[in-house]
């Protein structure tokens, strides 16, 4: 079975450019969450979509990063226009809902480097 | 405010022995919890998981011990392989909030050959 696809694996952009990270969750998980993980640090949720409704964006910073996900399947993170505190690790992380708890599946995560 | 705490940054074990990584919380309305292990470069990977019905869950190699009177859960690993260096997070979640999951900052483990 695929894992969690991301893409790019690294980026390297200079500041005040725009950038985008696309992800495709494991077949037949509905649940798709974005998080930013910096060293020495958890991933921290930016946001978690149900299918194509995001139902939690309250760590997404809405002046700058922007996401979706058309079809309840694949989605893209975009940041415009990035900062030099943008760089960090962007994984995208899948799992089934069924009301309950569930492990998520992480993809391999995209290192952007701002300058 | 750090929910999840993992108090050893790092931690050094000889191949072959005993390797055992902590965590504490403080919410005692975590209800789930799950360690994660990373390698550079590439994105966390489920490990194993506690319901807090529970107070043990074994799988192969990897067993997770879960206090909840003392709020402590701990994961060990026997015996301790040279491809088990790694940073392990623990990871907790409660019931409603989406079941969002609170992490720790992770303790990198080294097991020596």
């Amino acid at each position: 079975e695929a894992g969690v696809v991301q893409s790019p694996r690294y980026k390297i952009i200079e500041k005040k450019q725009p950038v985008a990270f696309w992800c495709n969750p494991i077949s037949g998980h509905n649940t798709l969450y974005w998080y930013r993980q910096n060293l020495g640090q958890g991933p921290e949720l930016l946001i978690r979509y149900e299918n194509e409704e995001a139902v939690d964006d309250s760590q997404l910073p809405k002046d700058r990063f922007s996401a979706e996900r058309l079809k309840g399947v694949d989605s893209t993170l975009k940041i415009q226009p990035a900062e030099l505190g943008d760089s960090a690790v962007y994984l995208c992380a899948s799992s089934l809902s069924h009301g309950g708890p569930s492990e998520q599946y992480f993809g391999p995560g995209t290192r952007l480097t701002v300058t | 405010d750090q929910q999840v705490k993992q108090n050893s940054p790092s931690l050094s074990v000889q191949e072959g022995r005993i390797s055992i990584l902590n965590c504490d919380y403080t919410n005692s309305m975590f209800d789930y919890f799950l360690w994660y292990k990373k390698y550079p470069a590439e994105g966390p990977t489920f490990l194993i998981s506690i319901s807090s019905i529970k107070d043990k869950n074994e799988d192969g190699r990897f067993t997770v011990f879960l206090n909840k009177s003392a709020k402590h859960l701990s994961l060990h690993i026997v015996p301790s392989q040279p491809g088990d260096s790694a940073v392990y997070f623990c990871a907790a979640s409660k019931a409603g909030n989406n079941r969002k999951l609170i992490w720790g900052l992770g303790t990198s483990l080294a097991v020596n050959p």
